[in-house]
């Protein structure tokens, strides 16, 4: 069974600070890590995806993660946040052994911006 | 991108009827797809996979006489509502597997159902 914990349902900044999201995952196999956003009543966007090779994995606006195995952790990490990057934010696991298929997912941080 | 479109984006229907949400991967052809459903605030939950082909499989829990799902081809999977019930009203989330890289899921747009 797999599991992920997001640590802060809520986290606020400022623009242009650091963000960091903490996620932290349970596999009993090598897991296949993501990271998603998703705006008021739409989907899901995939930032990053972790699955194999370098641990530190760049995404698309400006966010990064990296995976520590050593400490079951995918932290997300941008270093100047935008206004528009208020949204939420899921972590999620799956297992390499079923090639990817059913993502388990995080309980989700909201991120708010602030001017 | 690969796009995953989902149809209606909002729907009210009356209970007791019953509501089909689509869902079609666009540019890519999709061997599985994936219903998830999130309430509000809360994160998603597996309702089910769906193999093209073949019977969906469903997740402990869900019911699969009331939530029947189809996937006739590898661009199309689609989520009835049967007998719908004010407590089934929900954002409604499909996700697909791209065939020619089976670790990336892509994820519609959500169609937001409403019963009343």
């Amino acid at each position: 069974a797999q599991s992920v914990t997001q640590l802060g349902s809520h986290v606020s900044v400022s623009e242009g600070a650091l963000v960091l999201l903490r996620c932290n995952y349970s596999s009993s196999v090598p897991p296949y890590l993501f990271w998603y956003v998703q705006y008021p009543n739409q989907g899901l966007q995939l930032l990053l995806k972790y699955t194999t090779g370098a641990t530190l994995v760049k995404g698309i606006n400006g966010f990064e993660a990296e995976f520590k195995k050593s400490e079951t952790s995918f932290h997300l990490t941008k270093p100047s946040a935008h206004m528009s990057d208020a949204a939420e934010y899921f972590c999620a696991v799956s297992d390499q052994e079923t090639s990817g298929s059913r993502l388990t997912f995080g309980e989700g941080t909201q991120l708010t911006v602030n001017p | 991108g690969a796009v995953v479109s989902q149809h209606p984006s909002r729907v009210i229907c009356k209970s007791g009827t019953s509501v089909k949400i689509e869902c079609r991967s666009l540019d890519f052809q999709a061997t599985t797809m994936f219903w998830y459903r999130q309430f509000p605030k809360q994160s998603l939950m597996l309702m089910a996979t769906s193999n093209e082909g073949s019977k969906a499989t469903y997740e402990q829990g869900v019911e699969k006489d009331k939530f029947l799902i189809n996937h006739a081809s590898l661009t199309l999977s689609t989520l009835t509502v049967t007998s719908a019930h004010p407590e089934d009203s929900s954002f409604y989330i499909c996700s697909a597997r791209d065939f020619q890289d089976r670790h990336t899921i892509y994820f519609g747009e959500g169609s937001w159902l409403t019963v009343v």
